[in-house]
């Protein structure tokens, strides 16, 4: 079955301090996997997005790596701001465009 | 533009009653598509579109129905309400369908059944 998961549920981080998301996917076939940021009360945002042969891309602060051997990407948010407060989620399409598979995704609370 | 707007932001409903969701996009997208979001849960897809007339069913289509006249609007019927139809519900659109291209997801409505 394929399925994304996501850890940790819930991560609380001071401000100005690095944190790393975790996403591990067991989805076959893998097209692409795409990392969201969703503000509370809001719909998600994209990130960026990995494709098979992409090890690292950056948007900003934000790091994504993928390891397309071990099945695992990573968000990485450097130098962190209140305004990082969200959830992250983790998608990974497999296929056709209707074969998304979300994860619950990463509550992150950025403290003063 | 507006991008994706979805009326109304929040709704209380009784079981048995209907209501339709609205969702609109203003990108000219082929590509909507409706999600539930329940708590612990990632998105799961109840139906989507690839064009004006075309609808096809999701992962959890039981309880709702779609149309897509026009290229704009998407809206989301609930036939009859149930108290696990209570969730957050997002529309959401791209460009085309293709592998690559971004989904933008309206700002989502909250419903309740009592």
């Amino acid at each position: 079955k394929n399925q994304v998961e996501q850890s940790p549920q819930s991560l609380i981080i001071l401000e100005g301090k690095n944190c790393t998301l975790q996403c591990n996917y067991t989805v076959s076939p893998f097209s692409n996997l795409r990392w969201y940021k969703q503000d509370t009360g809001r719909g998600p945002v994209s990130l960026t997005i990995m494709t098979f042969s992409e090890n690292t891309k950056s948007n900003g602060r934000y790091t994504a790596t993928l390891d397309a051997d071990t099945k695992q990407s990573s968000l990485h948010i450097t130098a962190s701001q209140l305004s990082d407060s969200a959830s992250y989620i983790c998608v990974v399409r497999s296929g056709g465009y209707n074969k998304l598979i979300f994860g619950a995704g990463t509550r992150l609370a950025v403290h003063p | 533009n507006a991008g994706v707007t979805q009326t109304p932001k929040f709704q209380v409903l009784k079981t048995g009653q209907s209501m339709t969701l609205q969702c609109a996009q203003d990108m000219n997208h082929e590509y909507m598509s409706w999600y539930r979001q329940d708590p612990g849960m990632g998105l799961r897809l109840i139906h989507y579109s690839v064009g004006a007339g075309i609808t096809d069913q999701g992962e959890v289509p039981n309880g709702y129905n779609v149309s897509r006249s026009t290229t704009e609007d998407f809206p989301l019927r609930l036939l009859s309400a149930a108290p696990s139809q209570t969730s957050v519900y997002f529309c959401a659109s791209s460009k085309n369908p293709g592998q690559g291209t971004e989904q933008f997801f309206g700002p989502g409505t909250r419903l309740t059944v009592l």
